[in-house]
């Protein structure tokens, strides 16, 4: 079983819909969890992160945690052409030290 | 203020070859992570130095082994290349205290 899971996509949504992006965890010693943006070609940039159970809004993201169900997600409101990417899940699990467990990524279309 | 730094960019070997690469962390920072990326799939963690020593290892062959030197930057060599080596190369830095990855813009690395 994969440490995190992510719907490969493609997701495609119209220009200033609200994006939904999921991802599933296994460990419940899971601590800390990351979401980053990757363009094509490109290196995974930072979007949010997220420790707590609840919502975590940063401008048009927000990231919800849920760790009774093991899941967290990412929201893109107003959602623009320019976020169209794929999206990386990223865990860090207790007493792993500085590692992270990525999913394989949502591919995210955002149509004009 | 540089951000994470990798050379080469872009890197042609025959199998069976060695190969170096090499990653600059952002200042400030003193922990350098090492990921494989395949194309299509979300990053995999390789290792992870600190203080010039290996701290975390992932599922990785010894064929891949690493270094840190008293100025932070890092390698990363792989030795006795297959083709299924072949993959984009992201270094990542962060603080040790802190979680917060900054990636760098990866090797890509073509096995023939």
């Amino acid at each position: 079983q994969k440490e995190v899971e992510q719907n490969s996509g493609p997701l495609s949504v119209p220009e200033g819909a609200i994006a939904s992006l999921n991802c599933t965890y296994s460990d419940r010693g899971s601590q800390s969890f990351f979401w980053y943006r990757q363009y094509s070609g490109k290196s995974p940039e930072l979007i949010m992160f997220i420790y707590s159970n609840g919502d975590k809004e940063d401008g048009r993201f927000t990231a919800q945690l849920n760790k009774a169900s093991q899941y967290v997600s990412l929201l893109i409101r107003d959602s623009q052409p320019s976020d169209s990417a794929t999206y990386l899940c990223a865990v860090n699990i207790r007493n792993t030290g500085n590692q992270f467990y990525f999913g394989t990524g949502t591919s995210l279309t955002v149509i004009p | 203020d540089a951000g994470v730094t990798q050379s080469p960019t872009h890197l042609i070997k025959t199998r069976g070859q060695q190969v170096t690469l090499r990653c600059s962390p952002k200042s400030g920072h003193d922990t350098v992570s090492w990921y494989q990326q395949a194309l299509g799939q979300g990053p995999q963690f390789i290792f992870q130095y600190y203080e010039e020593e290996e701290r975390q290892r992932g599922n990785f062959p010894d064929r891949f082994s690493g270094h840190q030197f008293p100025n932070y930057s890092s390698e990363l060599n792989v030795n006795a290349l297959l083709l299924g080596d072949s993959a984009l190369y992201l270094c990542a830095s962060s603080l040790k205290s802190n979680y917060g990855y900054t990636f760098g813009s990866g090797t890509r690395l073509t096995v023939v």
